[in-house]
C-alpha cells in the first residue's frame, strides 16, 4: 500500500458523459501527478500539481481538466467522453516536485 | 520523447538472470524503475541519480551510465514474484523535470 488513495476503483459510463476521478496523496506529499494507461500500454503523463498550482502539462486533452485543492487532494475531470478514453487512470504523489513518485491503485474507466 | 526499453518481453525460468535496458536521447538527472503487475499500480523499485550510482534492492540492482544516458536493471536468481511489466522513468532538465516512462518490458518467470 503506497498511501495514495483513489476513488472510485471502477467507473462505467457512456459516451458524451462527464466523470470526476479523485486522488488523495500520501500524508506530507505536496505533488500530485495524473497518468493515463490504455490497455497494455505505457504510462502517459497528463498533468502535475504542486501545492495547489499547476506545474506541468503532458498530453492532456482539452476535454480533460484537473485541480488540486487546499487539502492537497486532486480531482481529474473528464468530459465529452469517447470510447478511446477507456483506460486506467493513475494518480501518483511525491513530497516535492522531483522526488520519487508513489502510485495509487488507479481508477479503471470504461466508456460504453 | 520517451526512453526506449529493451527487450520488450522476456521469459525466464525460476533462478535465471535477466537484464532490462533503458536508453534516452536526452541528458538525464535520474532514472526511476517501477514494476507493475497486471491491473495493479506501478510499484517503485529504485532511483538512479546522475553520477553513475548503482543501487540494489534485494536481488534486483541497477546501474546508470550517465555518459551514454542508459540504465540497466539486473534481476538475479529470478523468482516467480518478479513477473510483471518493468518500466523505466527518466527525468531530464530539457523535459521540464517530468518523469517520462518507457514502453515497458514484460517479464514472465516460469517454475
Amino acid at each position: 500500500d503506497s498511501g495514495v488513495t483513489q476513488t472510485p476503483k471502477h467507473l462505467i459510463t457512456a459516451t458524451g458523459q462527464r466523470v470526476t476521478l479523485r486522488c488523495s496523496p500520501r500524508s506530507g506529499d505536496l505533488s500530485v501527478y495524473w497518468y493515463q494507461q490504455s490497455l497494455d500500454q505505457g504510462l502517459q503523463f497528463l498533468i502535475h500539481y504542486y501545492n495547489g498550482e499547476e506545474r506541468a502539462k503532458g498530453n492532456i486533452l482539452e476535454r480533460f481538466s484537473a485541480q488540486q485543492f487546499p487539502d492537497l487532494h486532486s480531482e481529474l475531470n473528464l468530459s465529452s467522453l469517447e470510447l478511446g478514453d477507456s483506460a486506467l487512470y493513475f494518480c501518483a504523489s511525491s513530497h516535492g516536485g522531483t522526488d520519487t513518485q508513489y502510485f495509487g491503485p488507479g481508477t479503471r474507466l470504461t466508456v460504453l | 520523447q520517451q526512453p526506449v526499453q529493451s527487450p520488450q518481453a522476456v521469459i525466464l525460468r525460476e533462478g535465471e538472470d535477466a537484464v532490462i535496458n533503458c536508453s534516452s536521447s536526452k541528458a538525464l538527472y535520474s532514472v526511476h524503475w517501477y514494476r507493475q503487475k497486471h491491473g495493479e499500480a506501478p510499484v517503485f523499485l529504485m532511483i538512479l541519480l546522475k553520477g553513475g550510482e548503482q543501487k540494489g534492492h534485494e536481488k534486483i540492482s541497477a546501474s546508470f551510465n550517465e555518459k551514454k544516458q542508459q540504465s540497466s536493471l539486473y534481476l538475479t536468481a529470478s523468482q516467480l514474484s518478479y513477473s510483471g511489466t518493468y518500466f523505466c522513468g527518466t527525468r531530464a532538465p530539457t523535459a521540464g523535470n517530468m518523469l517520462t516512462f518507457g514502453g515497458g518490458t514484460r517479464l514472465m518467470v516460469k517454475p
